[in-house]
């Protein structure tokens, strides 16, 4: 069972235009969340991230929301550059006992920015 | 500055062949995790670990086996490789704590044929 979705598998955006990226999650214990950008042939790298305790986090063109009573998280490039082309993957992190914490992802979005 | 570094970069094993991926991270980190990625299922936990000397099982362990014998290393290893197991390899690497983000190597490309 899949505790962090992300239901659009491609995402296509003009250049200069928002890109929203979305992320549901089942699993009531996540209380960190993340989204990493991945180019091919290349690991993933950390992009943003949010804490349960707050709804919003904001890194230059890059915003994430959360809304835990819906159990979504989403995020939104502003401008769109072609160089956001890339897989963003969902992460969401929980305590899960013994002081370990396990990472969990989505499927990932693949987003193209047209120039 | 080389953060993560897995070792090969590219294998292609016979069925039933055995081998070993090594990651490598210089920044400290307690925990380490490797994950498998397939087209359309995303990235996938095979096992972790939370310090020198322990490891854990994640989503998919079955057919892997680990070792962090030395805190800066984590090694995966498969004993009698299958096609199932054709695959990208991504290790990453994160601070003790849990809530922060986790750094990834570049992945390596195994094929099992």
């Amino acid at each position: 069972d899949q505790q962090v979705k992300q239901n659009s598998p491609s995402l296509s955006v003009q250049e200069g235009r928002i890109s929203i990226l979305n992320c549901d999650y089942t699993n009531s214990m996540f209380d960190y969340f993340l989204w990493y950008k991945k180019y091919p042939a290349e690991g993933p790298t950390f992009l943003i991230s949010i804490s349960s305790i707050k709804d919003k986090n904001e890194d230059g063109r890059f915003t994430v929301f959360l809304n835990k009573s819906a159990k979504h998280l989403s995020l939104h490039i502003v401008p769109s550059q072609p160089g956001d082309s890339a897989v963003y993957f969902c992460a969401a992190i929980a305590y899960s006992g013994a002081g370990s914490y396990q990472l969990t992802f989505g499927k990932g979005t693949k987003l193209s920015v047209i120039p | 500055n080389a953060g993560v570094t897995q070792t090969p970069k590219f294998r292609v094993l016979k069925t039933g062949q055995s081998m070993t991926l090594l990651c490598a991270q210089d920044m400290n980190h307690e925990y380490m995790y490797w994950y498998r990625q397939d087209p359309g299922m995303g990235l996938r936990l095979i096992h972790y670990s939370v310090g020198e000397g322990t490891t854990a099982k994640g989503e998919v362990p079955d057919g892997y086996n680990v070792s962090r014998l030395k805190k800066q290393n984590f090694l995966l290893g498969l004993e009698s490789a299958a096609p199932s197991q054709t695959s990208v390899y991504f290790c990453a690497s994160s601070r003790a704590g849990g809530r922060t983000e986790a750094f990834f190597g570049q992945g390596t490309r195994l094929t099992v044929v």
